[in-house]
């Protein structure tokens, strides 16, 4: 499967503990994005890298979330001191920088709970 | 901003036709996509719109106005399995093309 993956696809953890989320994107892809999605909403932007650099975060992104892509290949998404308010599917996307489509592929998600 | 506008929910007989409405205000908008999501899976591309018109693939079409800030997408020959959301989302030509998405129209075709 040439896609994009992510991984777990489930994730629950106890409120207070780290978590990391791992994306792999589609290899000829340079750009990479990481969005959240709650019951019901569409997905929100959380950050996006060119290669290996993280040109764009959200101010969702609280102190608490951090991201790499430390090869520009594979991303990770770290969140430290997890709340209920960060149970959420988290999307990562990737997509070419060249062409003319900008087409954004998603990967099936990682779901997380925070009981 | 780039608040996105589009309908919660709709409904719709199996065979008919139905157009989901979209609008948006942004300031540097490049263009407008189409995304479907079934219940607990990915988003998938359906359309791009970046020039005022119509796109034709299928049975999907999509339209876009920049003046006024619209965008439709019209379904034709609807089945069973066209039951989804339906997630607009614009892009800045900024900002590594990131998306913003509305809240997504949820879908259900009836027989």
């Amino acid at each position: 499967d040439t896609g994009v993956s992510q991984d777990p696809r489930h994730k629950i953890t106890k409120r207070g503990q780290n978590v990391t989320f791992r994306c792999d994107p589609i290899s000829e892809h340079n750009r990479l994005y990481w969005y959240r999605q709650t019951l019901g909403q569409g997905p929100e932007f959380l950050t996006y890298f060119q290669n290996e650099a993280q040109l764009e975060k959200s101010r969702l992104l609280s102190d608490r979330f951090s991201a790499e892509r430390p090869k520009g290949s594979f991303s990770t998404l770290e969140i430290q001191r997890t709340e209920q308010g960060d149970s959420a599917m988290y999307l990562c996307a990737s997509s070419p920088s060249i062409g003319s489509s900008y087409e954004q592929y998603f990967g099936p998600g990682t779901r997380l709970t925070v009981t | 901003g780039q608040n996105i506008d589009q309908p919660t929910e709709m409904t719709a007989t199996e065979g008919a036709i139905v157009q989901i409405n979209c609008t948006y205000q942004t300031s540097g908008f490049n263009g407008l996509f189409w995304y479907q999501q079934h219940a607990g899976e990915a988003p998938t591309f359906l359309s791009y719109n970046v020039l005022d018109g119509l796109e034709e693939k299928g049975r999907f079409s999509s339209f876009l106005s920049r003046s006024k800030g619209y965008s439709y997408l019209l379904l034709k020959e609807l089945q069973m399995k066209d039951s989804a959301s339906y997630l607009c989302a614009s892009s800045k030509g900024s900002a590594g093309n990131m998306l913003t998405f509305g809240g997504g129209t949820r879908l259900m075709v009836k027989p």
